[in-house]
């Protein structure tokens, strides 16, 4: 079967950084994708890796190892409206039907 | 353009009574998902639909029913709800197989009571 796993809460003061782990276990690898959900809101999607290494967007950036089956998403200059809750996802199969983490409530303080 | 839309957005049923939970998407994509959410979990795919005119079944599809109407909209049936299906109900598209970056609407919270 297929699982991920990333820690329930996290907790960060504005303007510091933070990372948010995820391990997964899954039968076929097709990439790691992280997604925002703001409480009462709707997932939006934030990055996807396939491949190892750093990708950035902004004050956002995701990392993959592939051969350590762990990826996580790092948040930089945190301010407030960061937030929310951060779910890694991968692909149950090469139809790309995504299986969810749990999901790690970040909260960041003033 | 506003992506995808879903209705309602509140309900409250009684167990056995059955509804539909519409979705549609305007961005042309072909792919679309179902999933619902309880409250400090993820997110669990209820049926996926790859195309037009065809549904697959995801993590979690017992009592739930689908139909893909056309390449825009996509709806959930619930014919004998059941309080265990108390939820927040998400809709999702994307351009297609091989897209993981989805788009998702607003939800439908339902409470079965």
């Amino acid at each position: 079967g297929q699982s991920l796993e990333q820690p329930s809460e996290v907790t960060a003061v504005e303007g510091a950084i933070v990372q948010i782990n995820c391990t997964y276990q899954t039968s076929g690898f097709y990439g790691l994708s992280w997604y925002q959900q703001h409480d009462g809101g709707a997932p939006t999607f934030l990055s996807y890796n396939a491949l190892d290494g750093l990708e950035e967007t902004g004050r956002f950036s995701s990392f993959l190892s592939r051969s350590d089956s762990y990826g996580y998403l790092l948040l930089q200059e945190l301010q407030m409206k960061d937030s929310a809750s951060y779910f890694c996802a991968v692909p149950m199969d090469s139809s790309y039907k995504l299986i969810f983490g749990s999901g790690t409530r970040l909260l960041v303080r003033p | 353009n506003a992506g995808v839309t879903q209705t309602p957005k509140f309900q409250v049923l009684k167990t056995g009574q059955s509804m539909t939970l519409q979705c549609a998407q305007d961005m042309n994509h072909n792919s679309m998902y179902w999933y619902r959410q309880d409250p400090g979990m993820g997110l669990r795919l209820i049926y996926y639909s790859a195309s037009e005119g065809t549904t697959d079944k995801g993590e979690v599809p017992n009592g739930y029913n689908v139909s893909r109407l056309n390449k825009r909209e996509f709806s959930l049936r619930l014919e004998s709800a059941a309080p265990s299906q108390t939820s927040v109900y998400f809709c999702a598209s994307s351009a297609g197989t091989g897209s993981t970056k989805q788009y998702f609407g607003p939800g439908t919270r339902l409470t079965v009571t």
